[in-house]
């Protein structure tokens, strides 16, 4: 079955960069829009873009210009840089891949890794 | 953007009970490209409901989903213990792809 494993540092220092990859094992790692979605403490859900196998990027509007997704299909592996952190990043980072190629919810999940960002 | 507005906040109810959460776009969702994800405590969320009426794999059909355009609902029979827990509408017709704020069903 498909499984999502992701890892990262998990804290961090404003200003800096966060970092994080996830390796998909099981399915077709091509064809599907490979996405990264964060959970503030206590909060809902923000989706922060995605990426296909191509390298073609949709980026939430409110993050995009820090905000750089790269994929690695000979590793079966997408990673998210978020630049100039500040606390307000400090969430739970989930990847994902959604149920189908085309227009389709997430249905596929990563383990979540919390990320802060202190001084 | 599509903005995602769920109510109520909060549904305290019991077992056995049903429960009838609601989640409004700003703009028509064509295509019915909405979902519903349950969320526990330390855990991912899990999706229930695509297609604004499909259920996921292994989902009991005690989970519905209905609506169209701007309004949708998400209705859960006989509530077991299982299914207390945080419910997140989400559209996935347009990017960026927004998620409602939650609603918490609670006993």
């Amino acid at each position: 079955q498909v499984q999502l494993q992701q890892w990262g540092a998990g804290l961090l220092k404003p200003s800096e960069t966060l970092s994080l990859t996830c390796t998909v094992s099981g399915g077709f790692f091509s064809g599907y829009y490979w996405t990264w979605i964060r959970q503030s403490p206590g909060k809902g859900l923000e989706w922060i873009g995605e990426i296909n196998s191509s390298g073609n990027t949709n980026y939430n509007p409110s993050l995009k210009s820090r905000v750089i997704m790269s994929i690695d299909t000979s590793k079966s592996q997408f990673s998210l840089n978020l630049t100039s952190v500040s606390a307000a990043d400090t969430a739970v980072y989930y990847c994902a891949r959604p149920r189908l190629a085309v227009r389709s919810p997430l249905a596929y999940w990563g383990q979540g890794t919390l990320v802060s960002v202190s001084s | 953007e599509i903005v995602l507005t769920q109510s109520p906040g909060v549904l305290s109810l019991s077992p056995g009970e049903s429960a009838t959460l609601s989640c409004r776009a700003s703009q028509t969702v064509t295509n019915n490209f909405l979902a519903w994800y349950q969320q526990k405590p330390g855990q991912a969320p899990r999706l229930v409901i695509y297609g604004a009426s499909s259920r996921a794999a292994g989902i009991p059909d005690r989970f519905s989903g209905s609506g169209s355009g701007t309004d949708f609902t998400l209705t859960l029979s006989r509530l077991e213990p299982e299914d207390f827990a945080v419910y997140y509408c989400q559209q996935y017709d347009r990017s960026p792809r927004t998620f409602g704020q939650g609603t918490k069903v609670q006993i």
